[in-house]
């Protein structure tokens, strides 16, 4: 069992929809979870980060965390075809700062 | 300000070739991290720097593998003897600090080894 799992996707939405993307990881202790976009031959960039039990909103990006059942989700609504990529899910544990856990992936593909 | 910066963008060599790949972090931060991805999964850690020391280097595969980060700023990820499996994207990443700070990742090192 992988310490990070995603859904295997892909995700098809058509545009406007909203995304639900998620996220379990297997460390009863992690501490910081990271969702980042990854667009094809790029590399990852940071959409959004949570740290407590509950929902983060940033614009049209909603993170929501539940540690008590190890399950991170990330919801994009309206989406667009710009977003359009690879989402990855990555968990930073309390006793090995710095490292950080990623999972594969989702893709998602938005359909005008 | 500059972002991360990776060299070489590309590098092919032969199997059995050492390599060096470059990463000079964002100024002032302390923190380095590298990462390999390979395609269809997400980055794998190798090892992770705080200051010019190796705070966790457990993700290092095997001792071909070896980083330093002599002044606090560049590394170089060096592999010795390298294998078609060593075929990745290098991923480097710097963080202001450890703990949950934001990595910012640079474009990365596709190595292929033929």
């Amino acid at each position: 069992q992988k310490e990070v799992e995603q859904n295997s996707g892909p995700l098809s939405v058509p545009e406007g929809a909203i995304a639900s993307l998620n996220c379990t990881y297997s460390d009863r202790v992690s501490q910081s979870f990271f969702w980042y976009r990854q667009y094809s031959g790029k590399s990852p960039e940071l959409i959004m980060s949570i740290y407590s039990n509950g929902d983060k909103e940033d614009g049209r990006f909603t993170a929501q965390l539940n540690k008590a059942s190890q399950y991170v989700s990330l919801l994009i609504r309206d989406s667009q075809p710009s977003d359009s990529a690879t989402y990855l899910c990555a968990v930073k544990g309390n006793t090995n700062a710095g490292k950080s856990t990623f999972g594969d992936g989702t893709t998602l593909t938005v359909k005008p | 300000g500059a972002g991360v910066s990776q060299t070489p963008s590309n590098k092919v060599t032969e199997k059995g070739k050492y390599v060096e790949l470059r990463c000079d972090p964002i100024s002032g931060h302390t923190a380095l991290y590298w990462y390999r991805q390979s395609l269809g999964q997400g980055p794998e850690f190798l090892i992770y720097f705080q200051g010019t020391g190796a705070a966790d280097d457990s993700g290092l595969p095997n001792d071909r593998f070896f980083a330093v980060r002599p002044e606090g700023s560049v590394s170089t990820l060096k592999i010795q003897r390298t294998e078609r499996g060593d075929s990745a994207v290098y991923l480097c990443a710097s963080s202001s600090s450890g703990g949950g700070d934001t990595q910012y990742f640079g474009p990365g090192t596709r190595l292929t080894v033929l």
